[in-house]
């Protein structure tokens, strides 16, 4: 059975750096194929895909968002890390954490239920 | 990159059919079979529905279908019911090996 699960701090302030960890069971990051990808969700509003890491260390990123979102595997082999500096008040919302499966696959198998962060002074 | 284009809303009686589009370029939607779309009620986390344009995962209803004609993708849902009302979303892998997602379509039963 596949989970993931997203945290971090639930407030941050303007110009300050957020840093999200998804931790994840039920498949392993050095599977070839296997990738973990970030997505978020300003509230009310449509989902967003940020950014992607996968088993062999590729990243690929939102080009929109590209020079301020960092994704690594975590220090725990079932943890990936997103750091995403200089938040904005636009920047709140739901952060969810998604698994790809296969090499083939283009889509996010699983998610986890997902981490609200909110930006304010 | 813009986002896929989607409906903001459908809606349908129950037990009718309804389908909601997804019309993308040439760059992601056109180019791969690579469309998913993923079901959002409210409070909770997306959940995979369709994904390779017309393949369902394991559990999920042989009422949710998939299809594609060019640079747009379609979602149907036949039989409707009143667990089926809620967010959708449209989402592409594009040619830049990034993703794309649709603006999302509220269905209504």
């Amino acid at each position: 059975q596949i989970t993931l699960k997203e945290s971090g701090p639930a407030l941050v302030k303007p110009t300050q750096t957020l840093t999200l960890t998804c931790t994840f069971s039920g498949f392993s990051l050095t599977t070839r194929g296997v990738a973990v990808g970030w997505i978020r969700q300003p509230p009310g509003k449509a989902l967003e895909w940020l950014a992607s890491i996968h088993w062999n260390d590729d990243k690929i990123y939102s080009p929109s968002l590209q020079s301020r979102l960092t994704i690594t595997k975590g220090t725990s082999t079932d943890q990936v890390v997103l750091t995403m500096t200089n938040m904005d008040p636009a920047d709140t919302g739901t952060y969810y954490c998604g698994n790809k499966r296969g090499y083939y696959d283009k889509y996010f198998e699983s998610w986890g239920p997902g981490t609200l962060v909110t930006v304010s002074s | 990159q813009s986002a896929l284009t989607q409906p903001a809303s459908v809606s349908g009686s129950p037990g009718q059919s309804i389908t909601i589009s997804c019309t993308g370029t040439s760059s992601d939607v056109g180019t791969f079979k690579a469309v998913s779309w993923y079901q959002q009620h409210p409070g909770t986390a997306p959940r995979l529905v369709i994904y390779d344009v017309a393949s369902r995962p394991s559990g999920v209803s042989s009422r949710f279908s998939g299809s594609k004609t060019g640079n747009t993708a379609s979602l149907t849902i036949s039989g409707l019911q009143a667990e089926d009302e809620g967010d959708y979303y449209c989402m592409s892998h594009t040619s830049s090996s990034t993703f794309l997602f649709g603006g999302g379509t509220t269905v209504t039963v």
